[in-house]
């Protein structure tokens, strides 16, 4: 069984500091990663989706790396802003030929301060 | 991405009555998945279809039920609600076969009283 834990559960950083949020799986049999953001009570947007073959992906100040031997993700955050504030999701898609349900992380809520 | 949108956003419902959650995926997406996420927990999986077919399903009664249709809408039908069924419901579509991620809505927060 599939469980994806994510590393910090929560983190609070001044404006203008990079970051790095973590996600760890224990199946390393994925089709592709996807990070998502989440905002309270709201649905969830997709920032950055990594097929199994890649090792990264960047979109603006986002980039998302992929080991997939060693079950890791990780997604850096340049020069974060107060609009960064969110919930930040990874979510694993099992290779074809299996139910291609995503299985999230509880997630890394995160807090850009002033 | 845009193209999938749920409805009603919000929804107060009393235990024991039925509930139906509605879904409008984007067009050419053949598979919707549903997912429940509790509040401070990561979404949790529990029905996709693939072209009007249940073809996987997570750890749910059968008291939850679904429907999809020709026009790339789907249903999520909650029959005897319990006080743990709050939660948000997120719907999910993405083209069976492409190499692009899922496409998620806005969610339904349903609470039941």
């Amino acid at each position: 069984k599939q469980e994806v834990t994510q590393i910090p559960a929560a983190l609070s950083v001044p404006e203008g500091e990079n970051l790095v949020l973590n996600c760890s799986f224990t199946d390393s049999a994925i089709y592709n990663l996807q990070w998502f953001r989440q905002d309270p009570g709201k649905g969830l947007t997709s920032l950055l989706l990594i097929q199994s073959s890649q090792r990264e992906q960047t979109s603006g100040r986002l980039n998302a790396s992929l080991d997939k031997s060693s079950g890791r993700s990780t997604l850096y955050i340049a020069a974060s802003q107060p609009g960064d504030s969110a919930t930040y999701l990874c979510a694993v898609l099992p290779e074809w030929g299996t139910a291609s349900k995503l299985t999230f992380g509880t997630g890394t809520r995160l807090q850009v301060t002033l | 991405e845009t193209g999938v949108t749920q409805s009603p956003t919000h929804l107060i419902k009393t235990r024991g009555q039925q509930v139906t959650l509605r879904c409008s995926s984007q067009s050419g997406h053949n598979t919707v998945s549903w997912y429940q996420q509790a509040l401070g927990q990561g979404p949790q999986f529990i029905f996709q279809y693939y072209r009007e077919e249940e073809n996987g399903r997570g750890n749910f009664p059968p008291r939850f039920s679904g429907l999809q249709f020709p026009n790339y809408s789907s249903e999520l039908n909650v029959n005897a609600l319990e006080l743990d069924d709050s939660a948000l419901y997120l719907c999910a579509s993405r083209h069976h076969g492409s190499d692009y991620g899922y496409t998620f809505g806005s969610g339904t927060r349903l609470t039941v009283v």
